[in-house]
Order: structure tokens, then C-alpha cells, then sequence
């Protein structure tokens, strides 16, 4: 069952740009997590906010959290061509002990 | 070096095969998982563990084993694999309270069933 859903499923721009991710879930959260995999590689988590937490920052990393609408938001400022990955979103509930990945935003930074 | 370890990282093997995916991590973790990629399906569960002893199904856990009789290890056994079961596997592992930390993954191991 995919709670997670990134949006879009794809994006591309160019060094230097911003770069804004979204995802929608579906159930009451205890936390969301992001994380980032470059081609067939393992994937590293990057951010995690809790349920009662509305914005973290990391770094060029700033991550909202709105649990009125349900989503989030993952933004990459001054986007390098090293940023170019794939980028999940990860649920967690408080009625189970899975963590629900989406399907991802393949984002490409272009030189 | 904290790390997740997988092994083997490649495979091809032949319908009905068994095989056994290791998973090892020396952070002392409680939580362990493992999951596969699938193209436009994201990442799935397969099974978790919270502890030694102690595992359970994730979302898609048909056609697969686990065991966790030591706290480091949480070897993926494949019965007898199926082509469905082409995929990319990751083994994850994470501090106490599981899902409720970041996780830390494997590298993966891309398996091909013939």
C-alpha cells in the first residue's frame, strides 16, 4: 500500500536553481522522512519531521510539513549537478511499524 | 565504519533456486527490514524485524524468509524464486523505535531470476 506520493515524478533544471519536491500521504503520521539515491544505489536519509515539527532545515535542504493538508515539501537551494537523484518521501504511522515509501521525483541538474 | 553490508551484490540464478541474501550491520541496531525496487512502484516492504527473535511481514512478503537469531544479521531467504522476483533488494536497519528514526540502507543487491 503506497502512502507516499512525490510530485512530480520528474524535474529538471539547471546549477543554480531552486528545486521544490512535494509529497501527499494519505493516514495520521508520527513522522515523515526524505531521502536521497543516486542510480542503483543505496538510499541516505536526509531529513526527518515529526508530526508536530512544521519546518526543518538542513544545510541547502528546507523541509515543510503541513498535517492539515497532508504534504510536505522538500526544497534544494542552489541546486548543484551532484544533487541530481532520485528523492523519496517515508511515512510513518503510529498504528504500525512499516514505513511507506512513494515512488519518488527523479530530479536532474543540468550544468 | 558504521555501516549496512549486503551480499551478494549481483545475482543471476534459475527459476526455483534457493538462495539466501545476507544482511549484516555492526551499529548494533535493533530495527532491521528489507525491501525491493521495483520500477514506478517505489520501495516496498518485504518483512522487519524489531528485535532479535522478532519479525513480521511488510506489504509484499509472499516468496520470502526471513530469520533474525542474532542482532547484527537478518539473512532474506528465496524458497524457490520466481521471474516476479527480479528485482533490486535493500536491507535497512535503524536505532530503537525503528521507523521512528532515520534508517540506514544497504547498497543493494541486484538479483535476476531466470
Amino acid at each position: 500500500s503506497q502512502q507516499g506520493e512525490e510530485d512530480p515524478q520528474a524535474l529538471s533544471i539547471q546549477e543554480g536553481e531552486n528545486a521544490t519536491m512535494n509529497c501527499s500521504y494519505k493516514t495520521s503520521i508520527n513522522n515523515l522522512q526524505w531521502y536521497r539515491q543516486n542510480s542503483g544505489r543505496g538510499l541516505v536519509h536526509l531529513i526527518l519531521i515529526r508530526s508536530n515539527e512544521r519546518e526543518k532545515h538542513s544545510g541547502r535542504l528546507r523541509v515543510t510539513l503541513d498535517t492539515s493538508k497532508k504534504s510536505s515539501s522538500l526544497l534544494i537551494t542552489a541546486s548543484r549537478a551532484a544533487d541530481t537523484a532520485s528523492y523519496f518521501c517515508a511515512t510513518a504511522s503510529y498504528n504500525t511499524d512499516k514505513l511507506i515509501f512513494g515512488t519518488g521525483t527523479r530530479l536532474q541538474v543540468f550544468p | 565504519e558504521a555501516q549496512v553490508t549486503q551480499n551478494p551484490r549481483y545475482l543471476i540464478t534459475v527459476t526455483g533456486k534457493k538462495l539466501t541474501v545476507t544482511c549484516s550491520q555492526n551499529m548494533n541496531h535493533e530495527y532491521m527490514s528489507w525491501y525491493r525496487q521495483d520500477p514506478g512502484l517505489g520501495l516496498r516492504q518485504i518483512y522487519y524485524s524489531m528485535n532479535v527473535e522478532a519479525t513480521d511481514k511488510g506489504d509484499v512478503p509472499e516468496g520470502y524468509k526471513v530469520s533474525r537469531k542474532e542482532k547484527r544479521n537478518f539473512p532474506l531467504i528465496l524458497e524457490s524464486p520466481s521471474p516476479n522476483q527480479t528485482s533490486l533488494y535493500f536491507c535497512a536497519s535503524s536505532p530503537d523505535r525503528g521507523i521512528f528514526n532515520e534508517q540506514f540502507f544497504g547498497p543493494g543487491t541486484r538479483l535476476t531470476v531466470l
